[in-house]
């Protein structure tokens, strides 16, 4: 399996409080992604990176921020969560070009 | 229109059977394909990648691409309750930057 870690892996928080999510690979892959996964729609890309620094935007990034200061860390962070943001988020790996991307077990977050 | 379609199901077989999954897609750019299996509560699973047209075979389980009808699908060959899950389709162009997943069909496969 390839070395991803999420966490939490669960969270329960109030509308308008912010909300960090982290990423952990141990795979050293220069590629790294924010989904959120919403019956009906799927995988749904909101933000990646291809390195240290550099990032950019996905299909449903507004309200969404990333940062990724060390390779192996990709934090993705809710300013101030809304309901519409209840959903789980999977990162996702890759290595170099060409290569398929690999899964965490994702995050279940719930905003009441 | 999606770029990519998917047939949601749920699709019930029983045990032993053959199953047959597909993506239809409208990007002509794409060129490597992908399944992956998703079970509850967990992460996404490769199990296929495939580059172009073409076959491809892994024990139990077959990836087509057809370029041509831009058709993609995955054969489970004597299915197992345990392939029961959420299987999606997924494809990106040339580098692979960004990859477009289809929203996953749900199988059930009954003993």
């Amino acid at each position: 399996d390839a070395g991803i870690t999420q966490s939490p892996r669960h969270k329960v928080t109030e509308t308008g409080t912010p909300v960090t999510l982290r990423c952990h690979q141990t795979e050293n892959h220069r590629y790294m992604y924010w989904y959120r996964q919403d019956p009906g729609h799927g995988l749904r890309l909101i933000h990646y990176s291809y390195g240290v620094k550099d990032t950019d935007k996905g299909e449903v990034s507004d309200g969404y921020s990333v940062s990724r200061s060390k390779t192996e860390d990709f934090l993705l962070t809710l300013e101030s969560a809304t309901s519409s943001q209840t959903s789980v988020y999977f990162c996702a790996i890759r290595g170099d070009s060409n290569q398929p991307q690999h899964f965490g077990d994702g995050t279940r977050l719930s905003i009441l | 229109q999606k770029e990519v379609e998917q047939d949601p199901g749920p699709l019930s077989v029983p045990e032993g059977a053959i199953v047959s999954l597909n993506c239809t897609y409208s990007n002509s750019a794409f060129q490597y394909f992908m399944w992956y299996r998703q079970y509850s509560r967990k992460g996404p699973e490769l199990l296929m990648y495939t580059y172009s047209s073409g076959n491809k075979e892994d024990g139990r389980f077959t990836a087509q691409v057809d370029k041509s009808s831009k058709y993609i699908s995955l054969f489970i060959r004597d299915s197992q309750p345990s392939d029961s899950a959420t299987y999606l389709c997924a494809m990106s162009g040339l580098g692979g930057f960004k990859t477009i997943f289809g929203a996953g069909t749900r199988l059930f496969v009954k003993a």
